[in-house]
């Protein structure tokens, strides 16, 4: 079965630098997406960038990037230039042909000014 | 704003009562979504829809309803609330299954049985 692990309950950025948050993931699939969504307080799901499995191109959205290691199922996200508003609950997600995501238990960041 | 409309916001419920969540979407999305997301938790799908009229289980179906009537709307049925039930729930729909398509998600409606 997939699995989606984030080791990180938590963490803290200070404002203006850069963090990574860590996502690894288990699956014997070869096409698939990746997903980092954000969850603010609002609690409102906002999808923050995306990766295919199938490219070996880190996926790049602004101040965000990813590191997508496909050999060792690693995906994490790097924030870049950290704004207060970056302050939220962070879930890693896999994707496959199922209409189904599999979601991570969720980073929450801290930015601090 | 055009997305996905969840209503109520919160909502408390006796053990044994019945609610229904509304979700509506006005992007004309064939496919919906139906989450609960427990504390501490990601997100397990609960129910889906990929066009008026159908609709299938997901991974936590039990104790749960849905109906498809229209394009726009996919309301989720408690029947014979449970503490277990305790939860906040997402509706989300998206334009494709297509994996490489994202989904919106409404802000979710926390619910409290008790």
């Amino acid at each position: 079965a997939q699995t989606v692990t984030q080791s990180q309950p938590e963490m803290s950025v200070q404002e203006a630098e850069t963090v990574t948050l860590s996502c690894t993931y288990d699956t014997s699939e070869s096409d698939y997406y990746l997903f980092w969504y954000k969850q603010p307080p609002s609690r409102q799901m906002i999808l923050v960038i995306r990766q295919e499995a199938y490219k070996q191109q880190n996926a790049t959205e602004n101040r965000f990037s990813v590191n997508f290691q496909k050999a060792a199922k690693s995906f994490s996200l790097k924030i870049s230039d950290s704004q207060l508003g970056d302050a939220a609950m962070y879930f890693c997600a896999y994707r496959t042909g199922t209409y189904k995501y599999i979601f991570g238990t969720g980073t929450r960041l801290k930015v601090l000014a | 704003n055009a997305g996905v409309t969840q209503t109520p916001k919160f909502r408390i419920l006796k053990i044994g009562q019945s609610m229904t969540l509304q979700c509506a979407q006005d992007m004309n999305h064939n496919y919906m979504y139906w989450y609960r997301q427990d504390p501490g938790m990601g997100l397990k799908l609960i129910y889906y829809s990929v066009g008026a009229g159908i609709t299938d289980k997901g991974e936590v179906p039990n104790g749960y309803n849905v109906s498809r009537s229209t394009t726009e709307d996919f309301p989720l049925r408690l029947e014979l609330a449970a503490p277990s039930q305790t939860s906040v729930y997402f509706c989300a729909s998206s334009y494709s299954p297509a994996l490489s398509y994202g989904y919106t998600f409404g802000s979710g409606t926390r619910l409290t049985v008790v």
